[in-house]
């Protein structure tokens, strides 16, 4: 099994409605964030927690929310989904006693029509 | 802050030649350095990281990248490509602590027989 597991995979939504992306981890990681990834603009951080009570805004945080549920799970959720929002999202986790790397899910594949 | 340029937005070599890929950051500290690759796709797996250590850092697959602390680089290398070479490869810095990873837009290696 993975270490950094996200679901679904592949979604199709449609504009407006609300859509959660769900990560969890094995590592035991305390630090959990979540990007997303567009052609030629790399991965900007949406949100990222430091630990089960702390929640902080990435550079794209408008239009997202986020859930820390327990130290191994961590959501993303679209409050009403808009088109530019289509967009490969990723679940990443990490420990400042491992120097920082982070450990990365496969990733989930949003289509807003 | 933090900040991170990569480039090239694109580099193409022929298999069996010498890959630079080229990695400028900003840090106002001592940083954390990695470089990151996707395959077409696929999630990001670690090439390599610099934490403070040794400056020449090696990678998996023959990748090496040396930490210059005056020209602020932390450029990849590989003596000799090969055609499973070909992705998109990310630098990312991270300062000690508390501080989250900031991406590089990528590069895509094209690699030709």
């Amino acid at each position: 099994d993975a270490d950094v597991t996200q679901t679904p995979r592949n979604r199709i939504t449609k504009t407006g409605k609300r859509i959660m992306l769900e990560c969890s981890q094995t590592k035991g990681h305390d630090r959990m964030y979540w990007y997303r990834q567009d052609p030629g603009l790399g991965l900007r951080l949406i949100y990222y927690s430091f630990d089960v009570k702390d929640i902080n805004k990435g550079e794209i945080s408008d239009g997202y929310s986020v859930s820390r549920q327990a130290q191994a799970k961590f959501s993303l959720s679209l409050e009403s989904a808009i088109p530019n929002q289509t967009a490969l999202y990723f679940c990443a986790t990490s420990d400042a006693r491992a120097g920082q790397q982070a450990f990365f899910g496969q990733g989930t594949r949003l289509t807003v029509v | 802050a933090q900040s991170v340029t990569q480039l090239d937005s694109h580099v193409s070599v022929s298999e069996g030649t010498p890959v630079l890929l080229r990695c400028n950051y900003s840090s106002s500290y001592s940083p954390s350095l990695f470089w990151y690759v996707q395959h077409p796709n696929k999630g990001l797996q670690l090439l390599l990281k610099y934490t403070s250590a040794a400056t020449l850092v090696k990678g998996i697959n023959g990748f090496e990248a040396e930490f210059k602390k005056s020209e602020t680089s932390f450029h990849l290398t590989k003596p000799s490509a090969h055609m499973s070479d070909a992705a998109e490869y990310f630098c990312v810095v991270s300062l000690s602590g508390y501080s989250t990873l900031t991406f590089g837009k990528g590069t895509m290696l094209l690699v030709s027989p």
